[in-house]
Order: C-alpha cells, then structure tokens, then sequence
C-alpha cells in the first residue's frame, strides 16, 4: 500500500491552524473492522514520537490540538493552533497491510 | 517509562555482517510486539520487520528479506536484529519500536555501510 502525503512543506504561523492529507492506495479498513491509520511527529533531531492511532486516537501525553480524521483512503491530521514545539515532519503510516509510511510533510514557522 | 534502548550500530564494508540489539528499558518487552524501522541520512521512515511478543510470527519489508533475521529472547527482555550482506543502501538510522502500532521508539543506532 503506497502512502501520498500533501502537502510536502507546510509553512505557518504560530497560533493559527493548520492540516495534512494522506491519501492510501488502496482502503486501509481491515478484516477485523478497524482502520489502521497513525499519525507520528518527528521533531529536529528526535526519533518519530506517535501522536494519533486508529484514525482519530489521541496516543498517551499528546495535545488535544492533534486531531485525525477520515476513513478508507482519505485521512487528515490537523494542528488547531501551531506552538513552536510542533516544527517537525510529520508522516501517516498504516498498519493494515504490513507497514508503509508516507513521504513526510515539512511544518515550520513562517 | 517505555523505553526500548537500541544498540550494535557501527561500521561495515559492503557484504559485512551486524547484529543490532534492542533492551527494555522500564517495562516488560514480553507484553509487546517489536518493529525495526530505519531513516537513511535526510530521508523519510522505512519500516523494516516485526515480531511478535511470542516470536511466533515475523515479517519483513521486501528489501531486506533473505538478508535480515528479527529474532528476540525474552528472558533477556531484549530483541535483535541480524542483518548479512549489507549493501550500501541499507546505511540509516535505525530504531526499535515498541507496540503493534509503534507506540514507543528508542534513540536509534547508525549503521553505516561503507568501504
């Protein structure tokens, strides 16, 4: 399953929001019923740190500003209000068939 | 804290072999399935292979199959990974996650593959 992030590069300003798609080559709904679709966040520097899980779950410690959405091949991940700590690249990834990543999106202060 | 702590990264001419070992730390690595995912210099995440908590089933990223064994002993709380014939382009990152969703990551080891 190939994973297309839009957009590659995401300059915005701090305290306004901002969002990524991540469309699936194929539907990412699974035998079992679930969709698994994460977000992660890799700051400068950091190994990737999960943020969301199943589409929509917020994973342990993460900011409700994270939210995910979607369903079968069109996923979003929205940032409601950009913090300096949120610079980073973000992939998609699925866990439906084996494991595929998205190219990652660049997010950084304008 | 979950922590999985990645070690065994270094220097390897091309066809070398290395094994990468990955302990827990602050948690049992039993309860939990383990992926190697790898980030070659400047580029995006690669996942490599998976075991289950038991071992009892593997998977592998096409480009390392036949080449990499993900293996684990849990009485040791530690995973590994074997990795033969070592080409130039498996040189990255690479980082031990925790959970069937990648819930927890170490700090990764660099593998460099060069002559």
């Amino acid at each position: 399953i190939v994973m297309t992030q839009t957009p590659l590069s995401s300059p915005v300003t701090l305290g306004q929001p901002t969002s990524i798609s991540c469309r699936s080559s194929q539907s990412l709904v699974h035998s079992d019923g679930n969709t698994y679709l994460s977000w992660l966040q890799q700051r400068p520097g950091q190994p990737p740190r999960l943020l969301i899980y199943k589409i929509s779950n917020r994973f342990s410690g993460v900011p409700d500003r994270f939210s995910g959405s979607g369903a079968g091949t069109d996923f979003t991940l929205k940032i409601s209000r950009v913090e300096a700590e949120d610079v980073g690249v973000y992939y998609c990834m699925q866990g439906t068939q084996s494991w595929t990543f998205g190219q990652g999106t660049k997010v950084e202060i304008k | 804290q979950v922590q999985p702590v990645e070690s065994g990264g270094g220097v390897v001419q091309p066809g070398g072999s290395l094994r990468l070992s990955c302990a827990a730390s602050g948690f049992t690595f039993s309860s939990y399935g383990v992926h190697w995912v790898r980030q070659a210099p400047g580029k995006g995440l690669e996942w490599v292979a998976f075991i289950r908590y038991d071992g009892t089933n593997k998977y592998y990223a096409d480009s390392v199959k036949g080449r990499f064994t993900i293996s684990r002993d849990n009485s040791k709380n530690t995973v590994y990974l074997q990795m033969n014939s070592l080409r130039a382009e498996d040189t990255s990152v690479y980082y031990c996650t925790a959970g069937w969703g990648l819930d927890y990551w170490g700090q990764g080891t660099l593998v460099t593959v060069s002559s």
